[in-house]
């Protein structure tokens, strides 16, 4: 099966800073690749996805870049703010079946 | 639109007991899955449902099961419970047809004593 690991597990950063979240997937039959964030307490929320047949997508301050060939994946945050604190995911998906990495623990420093 | 439902929200049960857990998609959305979350495991896909199909199947035991209404409603089963199984229940909802995004529940919180 799908195998997706994430890198750093956790990350602190100031705040105006940039975040970089890394993911690597092992199915190269995996052609969708969400992004979600979880606030404490909450509902994962999908923030940015991007499809196998694209090779980034930004919106406003978040981006996602795959490179398909070196299976790998990765979330840029520029300019972080307090409330982008919270745990990302990346996520792998191949026929509806979604394979998460194991999250991320994102710190902004005020 | 309303977004994706679940209940109840927290639950608690005793080892050897079953538990049934609903979740209703967003208005449209036909296909439900669901997922277990836990420290130690994270999120894992455990099943899917279209049209009341299941369409794929997630590494978990028998004890698990589910199952979809032709409203799109879905229910999951958990028998036999065990200290193991105490976890956040996750749903997500997806057209499908004409989308394959995920949109996810707020989740069942359950607790096996």
């Amino acid at each position: 099966g799908e195998n997706v690991e994430q890198h750093p597990s956790t990350l602190s950063v100031q705040e105006g800073d940039s975040a970089v979240i890394k993911c690597t997937y092992s199915d190269s039959a995996s052609n969708y690749f969400p992004w979600y964030k979880q606030e404490l307490g909450k509902r994962p929320q999908l923030i940015i996805d991007i499809r196998s047949n694209v090779g980034e997508k930004k919106d406003q301050r978040i981006a996602v870049t795959l490179n398909k060939t070196a299976k790998h994946f990765s979330l840029h945050i520029t300019e972080t703010q307090p409330e982008d604190s919270a745990v990302y995911f990346c996520a792998a998906s191949r026929e509806y079946k979604l394979s998460f990495g194991a999250g991320t623990t994102v710190t902004v420093r005020a | 639109k309303a977004g994706v439902t679940q209940t109840p929200r927290y639950l608690i049960k005793t080892r050897g007991q079953q538990v049934t857990l609903s979740c209703s998609p967003i208005s449209g959305h036909r296909s439900v899955s669901w997922y277990q979350q836990t420290p130690g495991q994270g999120l894992q896909f455990l099943f899917e449902y279209f049209s009341e199909t299941q369409r794929n199947k997630g590494n978990f035991p028998g004890r698990f099961s589910g199952r979809q209404f032709s409203n799109s409603r879905s229910e999951m089963n958990v028998s036999t419970l065990e200290l193991g199984d105490s976890a956040l229940y996750l749903c997500a909802s997806s057209s499908r047809t004409g989308g394959i995004e995920q949109y996810f529940g707020p989740g069942t919180r359950l607790t096996v004593t």
